[in-house]
């Protein structure tokens, strides 16, 4: 089976840019994207295709996907930003990471 | 622009079968992917399968044996069943759909649509 790893936890001051990174066997050589979900909410697509930015979602939003790691970048980081972020990839079936918590301090 | 919506029993008997609905508005069901992906309580997320309006699936290897995901498009409507369920299988439930690239290799699926999703509890 094909696994994504992310670090359980991230943080980041206000104003600050947070890196959250996800790890997989080869990953570049995928397509990488980013959920964000809030406690109680649905999960929200944030970046597709590796970084590509879905309408409406803020162009502090960015990403980047080569060798084995795929990385989520918050430029700017707001409170609003806190929340757990998931990778995702395609490997003839769909992988979600374990979810990675922004604290914004 | 496009909703969805799950539905069904939140309270779900041990070796019992879960079944849940999605109802797909503001749009139709046969142009897209669509999946459901589950949320155990205090956990990440786990994909389920999907299904095509063609009726082509894809299931999760872990859960294939006990997965069936079908489709009717007269309702705009897509299904998932669980059998033979236990306490692990308590989650909530989201359905979703997906988008789909194609190289010239391999084509790729993200899910950029969520509905709020449902929760389902397997106890008795």
């Amino acid at each position: 089976s094909y696994d994504l790893t992310q670090p359980p936890s991230v943080s980041v001051s206000p104003g600050q840019t947070a890196s959250i990174t996800c790890s997989g066997d080869k990953l570049g050589n995928k397509y990488a994207c980013w959920y964000q979900q809030k406690p109680g909410q649905s999960p929200v697509l944030v970046i597709y295709q590796d970084n590509k930015r879905p309408s409406g979602i803020p162009e502090r939003f960015s990403g980047s996907n080569s060798g084995n790691t795929a990385t989520l970048t918050i430029s700017g980081t707001q409170a609003m930003d806190e929340a757990v972020y998931y990778c995702q990839a395609w490997d003839s079936y769909t992988v979600f990471g374990g979810g990675t918590k922004l604290t914004v301090l | 622009q496009v909703q969805l919506q799950e539905s069904g029993p939140g309270l779900v008997k041990p070796s019992e079968t879960l079944s849940l609905t999605c109802t797909v508005s503001g749009g139709s069901i046969s142009t897209f992917y669509w999946s459901w992906i589950r949320q155990p309580p205090g956990k990440g997320l786990e994909w389920i399968g999907y299904v095509y309006h063609s009726g082509t699936t894809n299931y999760n290897p872990s859960l294939k044996s006990r997965v069936t995901i079908s489709i009717d498009t007269s309702k705009n409507q897509f299904s998932l069943k669980l059998n033979s369920v236990t306490a692990a299988d308590t989650a909530v439930y989201y359905c979703a759909r997906d988008q789909r690239f194609c190289s010239s290799t391999t084509c790729y699926f993200w899910e950029d649509v969520w509905g709020q999703g449902t929760t389902v509890t397997v106890s008795s």
